[in-house]
């Protein structure tokens, strides 16, 4: 069965550093998400992304996040400057329509 | 605005037993998708059973069936024959961007 795979599975960076977190959609899906979850709360919305651009995005995804698809095959999402607080997991997501996403299986990354 | 409420933080069922997960949500739209996923302790988000809400027939999957009341906006998931392997973090979720509920933690007993 397909996947969205997700590199690398954790991630340790200093505060105030960039951070790149990579995902590869399934190769036939139009739509891409990223998500986060802090430890042990619920999974949060972070932006959407179709047709090569940002179709929605939420309170949390500010100027210090980024998403790029730069060859049609890897969906990034980049932190500028991390704060402790960006420390969570980070779930990639595609779907060809809204027929049930398939998640990635996150990355976890840890800012100290 | 949207939202998504699970009421149950945590939950236990007996091994071969059947439990029932709820989920309310709230929304203006009439036309939406409904889902939960599973997270088990790897921390990965399994797909486990989607619902349109243009459709009037509850969804199942195997083991894993919803009693979907749309006047009410209530989706809950019910397991039966409940095996260890089912012990997880159980998330409903409604609409095209996902608004996520704050999670039902499952145990099964052997």
């Amino acid at each position: 069965e397909p996947e969205v795979t997700q590199t690398p599975s954790h991630q340790v960076t200093q505060m105030g550093q960039e951070v790149i977190l990579r995902c590869v959609p399934i190769s036939n899906h139009l739509y891409f998400y990223w998500y986060r979850q802090i430890l042990g709360q619920k999974v949060e919305f972070l932006v959407s992304f179709y047709n090569n651009e940002i179709s929605e995005k939420s309170e949390i995804f500010d100027d210090q996040f980024s998403v790029e698809r730069p060859d049609g095959s890897n969906f990034t999402l980049k932190i500028r400057s991390t704060k402790l607080e960006d420390s969570a997991m980070y779930f990639c997501a595609s779907t060809r329509s809204n027929y049930g996403y398939t998640f990635g299986s996150g990355t976890r990354l840890t800012v100290v | 605005a949207q939202t998504v409420t699970q009421s149950q933080p945590e939950m236990s069922v007996q091994e071969a037993e059947t439990v029932t997960l709820s989920c309310t949500y709230d929304t203006s739209e009439n036309n939406y998708y409904l889902f939960w996923y599973k997270q088990p302790p790897s921390r990965q988000m399994i797909l486990v059973i989607r619902q349109e809400a243009y459709k009037q027939q509850n969804a199942t999957e195997n083991r894993f069936s919803v009693n979907f009341q749309k006047a009410a906006k209530s989706f809950s998931l019910k397991i039966s024959d409940s095996q260890l392997g089912d012990t997880a973090m159980y998330f409903c979720a409604w609409g095209n961007q996902f608004y996520f509920g704050t999670g039902t933690s499952l145990t099964v007993i052997p």
